[in-house]
């Protein structure tokens, strides 16, 4: 069990270029969560996917957000015309789906806008 | 869940115990859980608890639940100094699978 993987694990781009992260989940785990991060601050959630289905997105998450789980196992999360604003850690984590519903978080992905 | 408080900011000498408070509002909150997280990681998570308990002890760790003033707290019994870290409790009532985070607590072990 490798545990919840992300990539890359930094990312510097400039401002309105795309970015995209990959996510891969423990793989027993049928629910994956996208969270974000920002200095000083808790995880905030962005959206969550119980297999393949995309079950909830958080108003946080503009139109500029796009996330897929395409066949129920990794999971992509891109960022389209990146603003200063979106520098940030994203934190995927993912779920076995019973009831007790602990999440299991990888390492992150920082984001830095220049 | 809807919001979690937390103090941002707790100091302890190596040996003594520590303990990080945490507040939740959402009356619904059916599992409430402790996460930890080092400089440049992501959160591990420590422990959690079930509405319907008052107490859980892990090894040095115990947390107290009381649900009538949605109060959570998490106590380190001889804190190390490698337990410096930032602490977060998280929600989540049962209707919903999506926890949601305090602004976590900062914990400075001094030797």
């Amino acid at each position: 069990d490798t545990g919840v993987s992300q990539n890359p694990r930094h990312k510097i781009t400039k401002r309105g270029q795309n970015v995209t992260f990959r996510c891969d989940p423990i793989s027993e785990h049928n629910r994956l969560y996208w969270y974000r991060q920002t200095l000083g601050q808790g995880p905030e959630f962005l959206t969550y996917f119980q297999n393949e289905a995309q079950l909830e997105k958080s108003r946080l998450l503009s139109d500029r957000f796009s996330a897929e789980r395409p066949k129920g196992s990794f999971s992509t999360l891109e960022i389209q015309r990146t603003e200063q604003g979106d520098s940030a850690m994203y934190l995927c984590a993912s779920s076995w789906g019973g009831s007790t519903g602990e999440l299991f978080f990888g390492e992150g992905s920082r984001l830095t806008v220049l | 869940g809807e919001d979690v408080e937390q103090s941002l900011f707790l100091s302890v000498r190596e040996g003594d115990s520590s303990v990080i408070n945490c507040t939740y509002t959402d009356s619904s909150s059916t599992y409430l859980y402790w996460y930890k997280q080092e400089p440049g990681a992501g959160l591990q998570l420590l422990t959690y608890i079930f509405s319907n308990m008052d107490m859980k002890q892990d090894q040095r760790l115990t947390v107290l639940l009381n649900k009538k003033d949605k109060h959570l707290s998490l106590r380190i019994a001889d804190t190390q100094t490698g337990d410096s870290a930032i602490y977060f409790c998280a929600d989540r009532s049962g209707g919903s699978y999506i926890p949601t985070f305090g602004r976590g607590t900062s914990l400075i072990v001094h030797p």
